[in-house]
Order: C-alpha cells, then structure tokens, then sequence
C-alpha cells in the first residue's frame, strides 16, 4: 500500500516568515495529493489540493508543488501570521484509499 | 446547511461492551470513510464506502465493522471495544466517485475511550 512520509514534525518560524513542509509517497499509481489544516480541537479541513497532471498550484498565501518523478510534494505558506498555527496534513490516493502522513505541528511566533 | 455529523461525541465504555458511532451526511456524497487519529501517528484509514451496500477496507481495519445500507449514512461498530481502541474518530465523505480524490469533508469527531 501507499506509504507518506512527512517532514519536519514540529516547525516554529516567525510572523511574516515562509514556511515549508515536505512529503514524499511510495506508490507511482497516486495522482491526487491534498493538505488539511487541522486546529486544534478541531477537524481537519482541506486548504489545497494538486493532481498529478499539474506540478504547482497556488491560492494566495499557501501553494503546492509536485514533482512526481522524485514522488514528493510540497506546501509553502508566505508571510505567515498566527491563526496559521495549526497541524497541517499531507495525503496521497491513487483511487479510493486516502493515505495521511504523520502531520507536522507549525507554530508561527508573533 | 451542508455537513456531516457524528453521534456521540465523546464516548466512555469498558472492553467488551459493543457499541455504534454514527456517521451522517446530507451532501449526497456517494463516497464515506472512517479515520481514526492518535497522537504521532495522523489519521489512518479504517475503512471506505464507495457507494451504498460498497465498503472495503483501509488500512486498520482489525476490530471494526462497518455497514452502509443509505447513502447518508455510515456507521461505525465495535463489536468489542479493546483499550486500544480508544482514539479520536473522525467520518468524512466526498462528492467525487473516486473517492480518495476528492476533497473530504470531515465530522466534528468522537473521542472514545475504552477502559
């Protein structure tokens, strides 16, 4: 099955700065690989999402790139600010199953 | 207004007793699945519904069952409830027919705990 892999755990950058979070998968047949941003007590809600026939996508201050020759992908958020502390959640699927990394915990500092 | 909702939400019982955690969606999303979420681990996949009387498993589904006799509905049983199991579940469900690529729509969540 398909495996996420999730990188950092924990990021802690200054309001105003970028962030950066990393994933890579194992399974080639995935073509579809979104990011949830999860708050705390709260449920999970999709910010962004990108299919393989695509290697970057934005929407304002947060973006996606896919590279699915080394199988990893990415989210970049810019000039954070506080309410996008959060966990954010990549995931892979290649049909019905949705496969979720680890999560990695972003604390932006005022 | 559009949800999917989740019944109880918070859940204290003892190992072996059977229970239900219901799942509800009034979208008409034709694809449903239950995740379940533990600290370090993320959410993992316990089982899917591709369509009504269509469910197959996901990653853990050892000790679960689940059941899908509406489209609206999906609930989730524990015939009997180890302490293992205790976790934070979440329901979710998806318009697309492909299921997993599409955005999902989670629930509130039921925090379990079994003693």
């Amino acid at each position: 099955g398909e495996n996420v892999e999730q990188h950092p755990s924990t990021l802690s950058v200054q309001e105003g700065d970028s962030a950066v979070i990393k994933c890579t998968y194992s399974d080639s047949a995935s073509n579809y690989f979104p990011w949830y941003k999860q708050e705390l007590g709260k449920r999970p809600q999709l910010i962004i999402d990108i299919r393989s026939n695509v290697g970057e996508k934005k929407d304002q201050r947060i973006a996606v790139t896919l590279n699915k020759t080394a199988k990893h992908f990415s989210l970049h958020i810019t000039e954070t600010q506080p309410e996008d502390s959060a966990v954010y959640f990549c995931a892979a699927s290649g049909s019905y199953q949705l496969t979720f990394g680890k999560g990695t915990k972003l604390s932006v500092i005022p | 207004e559009a949800q999917v909702t989740q019944n109880p939400r918070y859940l204290i019982t003892v190992t072996g007793k059977k229970l239900t955690v219901t799942c509800s969606q009034n979208m008409n999303h034709e694809y449903m699945s239950w995740y379940r979420q533990d600290p370090g681990l993320g959410l993992r996949q316990i089982y899917y519904s591709m369509n009504v009387e269509v469910t197959d498993k996901g990653d853990v589904p050892e000790g679960y069952k689940v059941s899908r006799k509406e489209k609206r509905n999906f609930p989730l049983i524990l015939e009997s409830p180890s302490p293992n199991q205790t976790s934070l579940y979440f329901c979710a469900s998806s318009p697309r027919l492909a299921g997993g690529n599409g955005a999902q729509y989670f629930g509130p969540g039921t925090r379990l705990l079994v003693l």
